[in-house]
C-alpha cells in the first residue's frame, strides 16, 4: 500500500470559518509534509513533521496551524484565511533518512481549497 | 540557495515520438532527484527516483539520467502516447538533514493522437 489519503477533496470556506484538512498514511512513514500549490506553479513546502515533531516551518502565517497527532495522521487547521490562500494543498510522506531507496516522497491527491 | 529549472516549459508532440525533458539544478550537493507526473488538478505521482550515486533509472518507457557534477537530469520518454499528457516535475532533495524537496516549475507535455 503506497497510498496517502487526503480529505476532503474539495473545500470552500469563508474568511471567518475554521476548517481542517486531514492526511493519513499507513506505510509506516515517520516524515510527513504539507505543500501548497498555486495554479501553474510548483508545490511549495509549508511544514515538515519528523517523528511527530515539527522540524520545518517555512515561515507560514499563523492562520495555518499543523498538527501531527500520531505517526499516521497529519492535520492542517485553517482559520481566518484570505482569498489568496486558495490553492491545492498537498500532503506527502516519506521514510525519514538521508538516502536510500526508501527515501521517496509519496503524495496524496490533494485538497482543492477555495476561500471566498 | 538551490534552484531547479526545467526546460522546455511546454512541449507538444505527435504520438509515437521519443522525447526528452530537461532539469537543471544549481547546487550539486543533493541526496537524490525525483521525477513526478501531475495531471490537471491532481496530486503528484512519483515516476523515478535517482540517488546521487546513480547515473540512471528506468521504468517501462521512462528513463531518467543524472549528471550531478554538471547539475543536470533528463527524463526520456519512449514512444509517447496521448496518456502521457501531463505536467512533469523534477525535484531535488538537498543533502541537509531535515530538508524537503525543491521543485522545478515543470514541463507540460501534450501528446496528440
Amino acid at each position: 500500500d503506497t497510498e496517502v489519503t487526503q480529505t476532503p477533496k474539495h473545500l470552500v470556506m469563508g474568511m471567518t470559518n475554521k476548517k481542517s484538512l486531514k492526511c493519513e498514511q499507513h506505510m509506516g512513514h515517520r516524515a510527513m509534509y504539507w505543500y501548497k500549490q498555486k495554479a501553474k506553479k510548483p508545490p511549495e513546502l509549508m511544514f515538515v513533521y519528523s517523528y511527530e515533531k515539527l522540524s520545518i516551518n517555512e515561515s507560514v502565517p499563523s492562520r495555518f496551524s499543523p498538527e501531527c497527532p500520531n505517526s499516521s495522521l497529519l492535520n492542517l487547521h485553517l482559520h481566518a484565511l484570505q482569498p489568496e490562500d486558495s490553492a491545492l494543498y498537498l500532503c506527502a510522506s516519506s521514510y525519514p533518512g538521508l538516502a536510500g531507496p526508501k527515501n521517496i516522497q509519496y503524495f496524496g491527491a490533494g485538497t482543492r481549497l477555495s476561500v471566498l | 540557495k538551490q534552484e531547479v529549472t526545467q526546460i522546455p516549459a511546454a512541449l507538444s508532440v505527435p504520438e509515437g515520438e521519443n522525447l526528452v525533458l530537461n532539469c537543471s539544478f544549481t547546487d550539486s550537493a543533493i541526496y537524490n532527484l525525483q521525477w513526478f507526473r501531475q495531471d490537471p488538478g491532481k496530486g503528484l505521482t512519483s515516476l523515478l527516483l535517482i540517488q546521487s550515486s546513480q547515473r540512471e533509472q528506468t521504468s517501462g518507457r521512462l528513463n531518467a539520467s543524472l549528471d550531478k557534477s554538471s547539475g543536470r537530469s533528463t527524463l526520456y520518454i519512449a514512444a509517447s502516447q496521448p496518456g502521457d499528457s501531463a505536467t512533469y516535475l523534477c525535484a531535488v532533495r538537498p543533502n541537509q538533514a531535515g530538508t524537503a524537496l525543491i521543485f522545478g516549475k515543470g514541463t507540460t507535455l501534450s501528446v496528440s493522437s
